[in-house]
Protein backbone atom coordinates (compact mmCIF):
# COMPACT_ATOMS: atom_id res chain seq x y z
CA UNK A 1 0.00 0.00 0.00
CA UNK A 2 1.19 3.54 -0.68
CA UNK A 3 1.67 5.07 2.44
CA UNK A 4 1.17 8.99 2.83
CA UNK A 5 2.71 10.62 5.54
CA UNK A 6 1.82 14.65 6.45
CA UNK A 7 3.42 17.13 8.34
CA UNK A 8 2.85 19.00 10.53
CA UNK A 9 0.36 17.29 12.39
CA UNK A 10 -0.52 20.24 14.24
CA UNK A 11 -0.73 23.61 12.90
CA UNK A 12 -1.48 27.06 14.91
CA UNK A 13 -1.67 29.87 12.57
CA UNK A 14 -2.49 33.55 13.56
CA UNK A 15 -5.37 35.10 11.39
CA UNK A 16 -4.09 36.51 7.97
CA UNK A 17 -1.42 34.21 7.68
CA UNK A 18 -0.59 31.63 5.53
CA UNK A 19 0.02 27.87 6.43
CA UNK A 20 1.20 25.23 4.71
CA UNK A 21 0.98 21.19 4.82
CA UNK A 22 3.17 19.02 3.05
CA UNK A 23 2.62 15.37 2.43
CA UNK A 24 4.90 12.91 0.87
CA UNK A 25 4.12 9.53 -0.66
CA UNK A 26 5.94 6.40 -0.30
CA UNK A 27 5.39 5.95 -4.67
CA UNK A 28 4.77 8.32 -7.05
CA UNK A 29 1.66 9.32 -7.48
CA UNK A 30 2.23 10.81 -11.33
CA UNK A 31 0.32 8.61 -13.61
CA UNK A 32 1.15 8.42 -17.30
CA UNK A 33 -1.65 10.91 -18.52
CA UNK A 34 -0.01 13.44 -16.60
CA UNK A 35 -2.25 13.80 -13.68
CA UNK A 36 -1.02 13.29 -9.75
CA UNK A 37 -4.01 11.49 -8.06
CA UNK A 38 -3.38 13.33 -4.82
CA UNK A 39 -6.43 14.83 -3.27
CA UNK A 40 -6.72 16.88 -0.72
CA UNK A 41 -9.77 17.13 2.22
CA UNK A 42 -10.89 18.61 4.77
CA UNK A 43 -12.48 17.80 7.88
CA UNK A 44 -14.15 20.42 10.34
CA UNK A 45 -15.20 19.52 13.51
CA UNK A 46 -18.67 16.68 13.57
CA UNK A 47 -18.44 17.29 9.71
CA UNK A 48 -17.99 15.14 7.04
CA UNK A 49 -14.98 15.11 5.13
CA UNK A 50 -15.05 17.73 2.18
CA UNK A 51 -13.02 18.22 -1.25
CA UNK A 52 -10.67 20.99 -1.17
CA UNK A 53 -8.11 20.16 -3.83
CA UNK A 54 -8.10 17.38 -6.41
CA UNK A 55 -5.31 15.63 -9.03
CA UNK A 56 -2.88 17.65 -7.01
CA UNK A 57 -3.73 21.49 -7.46
CA UNK A 58 -7.38 21.73 -9.11
CA UNK A 59 -9.71 23.53 -6.46
CA UNK A 60 -13.07 21.90 -6.00
CA UNK A 61 -16.06 23.99 -6.90
CA UNK A 62 -17.27 26.56 -4.51
CA UNK A 63 -14.01 26.40 -2.78
CA UNK A 64 -12.43 29.94 -2.38
CA UNK A 65 -8.78 30.86 -4.20
CA UNK A 66 -6.73 30.97 -0.40
CA UNK A 67 -6.54 27.33 -1.02
CA UNK A 68 -4.22 25.71 -3.57
CA UNK A 69 -2.39 22.76 -4.09
CA UNK A 70 1.18 22.33 -5.68
CA UNK A 71 3.34 19.54 -6.24
CA UNK A 72 4.26 16.57 -8.29
CA UNK A 73 5.55 12.71 -7.90
CA UNK A 74 6.14 12.02 -4.28
CA UNK A 75 5.82 15.45 -2.86
CA UNK A 76 3.19 17.65 -2.22
CA UNK A 77 1.72 20.87 0.03
CA UNK A 78 -1.21 22.45 0.30
CA UNK A 79 -1.18 26.68 0.98
CA UNK A 80 -4.10 28.11 2.89
CA UNK A 81 -3.36 31.85 2.16
CA UNK A 82 -4.56 34.58 4.57
CA UNK A 83 -6.17 32.27 7.00
CA UNK A 84 -9.55 32.79 8.77
CA UNK A 85 -11.78 31.34 11.78
CA UNK A 86 -13.59 29.25 9.91
CA UNK A 87 -10.51 27.41 7.79
CA UNK A 88 -9.83 25.77 11.34
CA UNK A 89 -10.24 21.64 11.11
CA UNK A 90 -8.37 18.84 9.95
CA UNK A 91 -6.61 18.63 6.91
CA UNK A 92 -6.03 15.36 4.80
CA UNK A 93 -4.12 14.23 1.67
CA UNK A 94 -5.54 11.22 0.14
CA UNK A 95 -4.19 9.36 -2.54
CA UNK A 96 -6.10 7.85 -5.56
CA UNK A 97 -3.65 6.20 -8.06
CA UNK A 98 -4.15 2.64 -6.34
CA UNK A 99 -6.25 0.47 -4.29
CA UNK A 100 -6.65 0.89 -1.55
CA UNK A 101 -7.01 4.45 -1.36
CA UNK A 102 -4.88 5.80 1.77
CA UNK A 103 -4.84 8.85 3.73
CA UNK A 104 -2.41 11.42 5.75
CA UNK A 105 -2.60 11.17 9.16
CA UNK A 106 -4.20 14.42 9.11
CA UNK A 107 -2.86 18.08 10.27
CA UNK A 108 -4.38 20.08 12.62
CA UNK A 109 -5.38 23.78 11.69
CA UNK A 110 -6.23 26.23 14.86
CA UNK A 111 -6.00 29.32 15.27
CA UNK A 112 -3.59 31.00 17.67
CA UNK B 1 -29.34 19.61 -3.83
CA UNK B 2 -26.47 16.76 -3.45
CA UNK B 3 -27.48 14.64 -0.98
CA UNK B 4 -26.04 11.01 0.45
CA UNK B 5 -28.07 9.65 3.93
CA UNK B 6 -26.50 6.67 5.62
CA UNK B 7 -28.44 4.17 7.75
CA UNK B 8 -28.20 0.82 9.35
CA UNK B 9 -25.36 2.08 11.78
CA UNK B 10 -25.97 0.40 15.57
CA UNK B 11 -24.74 -1.38 18.56
CA UNK B 12 -23.37 -5.38 17.45
CA UNK B 13 -21.78 -7.86 19.65
CA UNK B 14 -18.46 -9.33 18.23
CA UNK B 15 -18.95 -11.68 15.13
CA UNK B 16 -22.73 -10.66 14.09
CA UNK B 17 -23.51 -8.73 10.68
CA UNK B 18 -24.88 -5.88 10.25
CA UNK B 19 -25.94 -4.01 6.64
CA UNK B 20 -25.28 -0.60 6.22
CA UNK B 21 -27.35 1.64 3.02
CA UNK B 22 -26.81 4.65 1.55
CA UNK B 23 -29.59 6.78 0.02
CA UNK B 24 -27.90 8.97 -3.00
CA UNK B 25 -29.98 12.02 -4.47
CA UNK B 26 -29.36 15.21 -6.15
CA UNK B 27 -26.88 13.39 -8.99
CA UNK B 28 -26.41 10.84 -11.89
CA UNK B 29 -26.17 8.18 -9.39
CA UNK B 30 -24.83 5.79 -12.31
CA UNK B 31 -22.30 8.38 -13.47
CA UNK B 32 -20.07 7.92 -10.59
CA UNK B 33 -18.65 5.52 -8.82
CA UNK B 34 -18.93 5.09 -5.06
CA UNK B 35 -16.87 3.90 -1.75
CA UNK B 36 -17.27 3.99 1.84
CA UNK B 37 -14.88 5.10 4.12
CA UNK B 38 -14.67 5.07 8.24
CA UNK B 39 -13.31 6.62 11.36
CA UNK B 40 -12.26 5.09 14.33
CA UNK B 41 -12.98 6.99 17.67
CA UNK B 42 -10.38 10.04 17.85
CA UNK B 43 -8.82 8.79 14.81
CA UNK B 44 -8.15 9.46 11.46
CA UNK B 45 -9.92 8.50 7.97
CA UNK B 46 -9.66 4.96 6.80
CA UNK B 47 -10.29 4.06 3.19
CA UNK B 48 -12.91 0.74 3.42
CA UNK B 49 -14.22 -0.55 0.03
CA UNK B 50 -15.27 0.80 -3.40
CA UNK B 51 -17.05 -0.22 -6.29
CA UNK B 52 -17.97 0.86 -9.59
CA UNK B 53 -20.53 2.53 -11.22
CA UNK B 54 -21.99 -0.68 -12.62
CA UNK B 55 -21.11 -2.33 -9.89
CA UNK B 56 -18.72 -4.98 -12.14
CA UNK B 57 -15.47 -4.33 -10.34
CA UNK B 58 -15.03 -3.97 -6.13
CA UNK B 59 -12.27 -3.56 -4.05
CA UNK B 60 -11.84 -3.53 -0.63
CA UNK B 61 -9.21 -2.98 2.12
CA UNK B 62 -7.31 -5.67 3.85
CA UNK B 63 -8.62 -4.86 6.97
CA UNK B 64 -12.43 -5.85 5.38
CA UNK B 65 -11.84 -8.26 2.69
CA UNK B 66 -13.02 -11.74 3.18
CA UNK B 67 -15.73 -10.10 5.89
CA UNK B 68 -17.59 -6.76 4.24
CA UNK B 69 -19.21 -7.00 0.72
CA UNK B 70 -20.05 -3.77 -1.66
CA UNK B 71 -23.29 -3.54 -3.66
CA UNK B 72 -25.07 -1.35 -5.15
CA UNK B 73 -28.86 -1.07 -6.92
CA UNK B 74 -29.01 1.78 -9.28
CA UNK B 75 -33.09 1.66 -9.68
CA UNK B 76 -32.83 2.76 -6.27
CA UNK B 77 -29.81 5.22 -6.52
CA UNK B 78 -28.33 3.39 -3.26
CA UNK B 79 -25.53 1.87 -1.96
CA UNK B 80 -24.84 -0.93 0.64
CA UNK B 81 -22.17 -2.37 2.85
CA UNK B 82 -22.82 -6.19 4.15
CA UNK B 83 -20.97 -6.52 7.52
CA UNK B 84 -20.26 -10.00 8.39
CA UNK B 85 -17.96 -11.11 11.97
CA UNK B 86 -17.34 -7.62 13.01
CA UNK B 87 -14.51 -7.08 15.20
CA UNK B 88 -14.25 -4.16 17.59
CA UNK B 89 -11.64 -2.70 15.69
CA UNK B 90 -14.70 -2.15 12.85
CA UNK B 91 -16.16 0.36 15.23
CA UNK B 92 -15.94 3.65 13.54
CA UNK B 93 -18.10 6.56 11.46
CA UNK B 94 -19.46 5.48 8.29
CA UNK B 95 -19.13 7.90 5.45
CA UNK B 96 -20.28 6.43 2.01
CA UNK B 97 -18.64 8.71 -0.71
CA UNK B 98 -18.96 9.22 -4.41
CA UNK B 99 -16.11 8.04 -6.64
CA UNK B 100 -15.42 10.11 -9.79
CA UNK B 101 -13.32 6.91 -11.36
CA UNK B 102 -13.74 2.97 -11.13
CA UNK B 103 -13.48 2.14 -7.49
CA UNK B 104 -11.29 4.64 -5.97
CA UNK B 105 -10.57 8.07 -6.99
CA UNK B 106 -11.39 11.64 -5.98
CA UNK B 107 -14.79 11.99 -3.70
CA UNK B 108 -16.68 15.05 -4.34
CA UNK B 109 -19.57 14.11 -2.18
CA UNK B 110 -20.04 12.67 1.36
CA UNK B 111 -22.82 11.76 3.22
CA UNK B 112 -23.01 12.69 7.34
CA UNK B 113 -21.98 8.81 8.40
CA UNK B 114 -23.44 5.95 10.31
CA UNK B 115 -22.03 4.80 13.37
CA UNK B 116 -21.32 1.34 14.25
CA UNK B 117 -20.48 0.29 17.70
CA UNK B 118 -19.47 -3.13 17.84
CA UNK B 119 -18.66 -4.58 21.79
CA UNK B 120 -19.78 -7.02 23.84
Amino acid sequence: DIVMTQSPLSLPVTPGESASISCRSSQSLLYSNGNNYLDWYVQKAGQSPQLLIYLGSNRASGVPDRFSGSGSGTDFTLKVSRVEAEDVGVYYCMQALQTPATFGQGTKLEIK
Amino acid sequence: EVQLVESGGAVVRPGESLRLSCAASGFTFDDFGMGWVRQGPGKGLEWVSGINWNGVRTAYADSVKGRFTISRDNAKNSLYLQMNSLRAEDTALYFCASVREGTTGTSDYWGQGTLVTVSS
